[in-house]
């Protein structure tokens, strides 16, 4: 079974503060994803990344940027954070192009 | 542009009960994939079915069942005699085979609830 785990299920930060979230999977997988999600939008693709220190960006990557160092490790940084960035966020993985995503059980971010 | 729709935001039946969850989806591209993910209330995405552009056969597993239908861009979800456990959040999303792209494009979800 593929394995999408990420550091945090809950996480509260303050404004200004960087804010670190990993994810890892564990099925060798080529490609990683991260994606906010909030009521009403849907999920929005962040970044991605298709090899180790390669990276995408996606529909919203304003206020967002992203680390690869290994190939099952992909982070992703709020670089200030801000309240508009509370959010949840799902990371996902996916062996090959135009593969299924498999998801980690989601970061409920919440910037005060 | 690429654009995928689930016009019932939120449904509510009995359990026992049949279910369809509509997704509509738009597209230029000839080869696309088609996805249903399932969100519980615990917060994970659950994969539940791809389905690539040129494979129209309707597919059955188990309670779920898929209707895939070019003609109308449509590619729907029944869940036949419902149970409590199917109360979810469901998400259609729309992959396009571009060279360059491995994007999902999601729908805003239908929430899905049954009651005893």
């Amino acid at each position: 079974d593929v394995k999408v785990t990420q550091s945090s299920r809950y996480l509260v930060k303050r404004t200004g503060e960087k804010v670190f979230l990993e994810c890892v999977q564990d099925m060798d997988h080529e490609n990683m994803f991260w994606y906010r999600q909030d009521p009403g939008l849907g999920l929005r693709l962040i970044y991605f990344s298709y090899d180790v220190k390669m990276k995408e960006k996606g529909d919203i990557p304003e206020g967002y940027s992203v680390s690869r160092e290994k190939k099952e490790r992909f982070s992703l940084i709020l670089e200030s954070a801000s309240t508009n960035q509370t959010s949840m966020y799902l990371c996902a993985s996916s062996f090959l192009q135009r593969e299924t995503q498999y998801f980690g059980p989601g970061t409920r971010l919440t910037v005060l | 542009a690429q654009k995928v729709t689930q016009a019932q935001t939120e449904i509510s039946v009995v359990e026992k009960e049949d279910v369809t969850l509509d997704c509509v989806y738009e597209t230029r591209d000839t080869t696309y994939y088609l996805f249903w993910y399932k969100q519980p209330p615990s917060g994970e995405l659950v994969f539940l079915i791809r389905r690539n552009s040129f494979d129209e056969q309707n597919e059955i597993s188990g309670r779920y069942s898929w209707n895939f239908q070019k003609s109308t861009s449509s590619f729907n979800f029944t869940i036949t005699a419902s149970q409590v456990v199917d109360s979810a959040v469901y998400f259609c999303a729309l992959s396009e085979a571009g060279v360059d792209t491995d994007k999902l494009i999601f729908g805003t979800g239908t929430r899905l609830q049954v009651f005893p």
